[in-house]
């Protein structure tokens, strides 16, 4: 069974960086997994930040970058704001036309 | 403007089917596919599968392999899960959203249908 592991929770200051990671149980992640990284308030659908590993949304500030570091996809948030505080969901492309979804990350500001 | 339109509720029996839908207007359907993504109660989304509004064809997580279809009625530009043999763990949030063909990226989400299944 496929499981896409991200950090349970990060903390950051406003105006830090923090860099929030998507790994994999069978192996290492590429760019051929496509790694896109979703946002999501309670209440709201997830709304979409990064795709092809650092392409970033129509809309979505530069302070959110994405990239491969190591054997993980990667979200880095460069001077974080309180609006940054959210869940954060990377989505993995296994090939065959399937997904899976990361376990979430949980980024506290303050 | 682009909009994926749900309805906001459904409650059915365990052992019932429930069936979803997804109003898009906006765009053009056939360019674009259409994923679908639950959400229980405090937990992260789910992938379910995909259709591609092209050609119909279909791919569902291994999970929901035997009791999931998705469909669609061009004439109405609306898109149909179907999930049946409900449990109570199927509560959750059944979201659409839709990917420009090849872009792997889930761009417009519906607000999402909360499916309640309870005796």
């Amino acid at each position: 069974q496929t499981v896409v592991t991200q950090e349970p929770s990060f903390s950051v200051s406003p105006g830090g960086t923090v860099t929030l990671t998507c790994g994999l149980n069978s192996g290492s992640v590429s760019t051929r997994h496509q790694p896109n990284w979703y946002q999501q308030t309670p209440g709201q659908a997830p709304r979409t930040l990064i795709y092809k590993t650092n392409s970033r949304s129509s809309g979505v500030p530069d302070r959110f970058s994405g990239s491969i570091l190591g054997n993980k996809a990667a979200l880095t948030i460069t001077g974080a704001q309180a609006d940054d505080d959210s869940d954060y969901y990377c989505v993995l492309y296994m090939g065959g036309g399937l997904y899976v979804f990361g376990t979430g990350t949980r980024v506290t500001v303050l | 403007q682009v909009q994926l339109v749900q309805p906001g509720a459904e409650v059915r029996l365990p052992g019932a089917s429930v069936t979803v839908s997804c109003k898009a207007s906006g765009y053009i359907l056939s360019s674009y596919n259409m994923h679908w993504v639950r959400q229980a109660p405090g937990q992260g989304p789910e992938w379910l599968g995909i259709l591609d509004l092209s050609n119909g064809a279909t791919r569902y997580a291994p999970k929901f392999q035997d009791r999931i279809t998705m469909t669609w009625d061009t004439s109405t530009s609306t898109v149909y899960m179907e999930l049946s043999s409900l449990r109570a763990d199927d509560t959750a949030v059944y979201f659409c959203a839709r990917e420009l063909r090849a872009t792997y990226c889930f761009d417009t989400w519906g607000r999402g249908t909360l499916v309640t299944v309870s005796s």
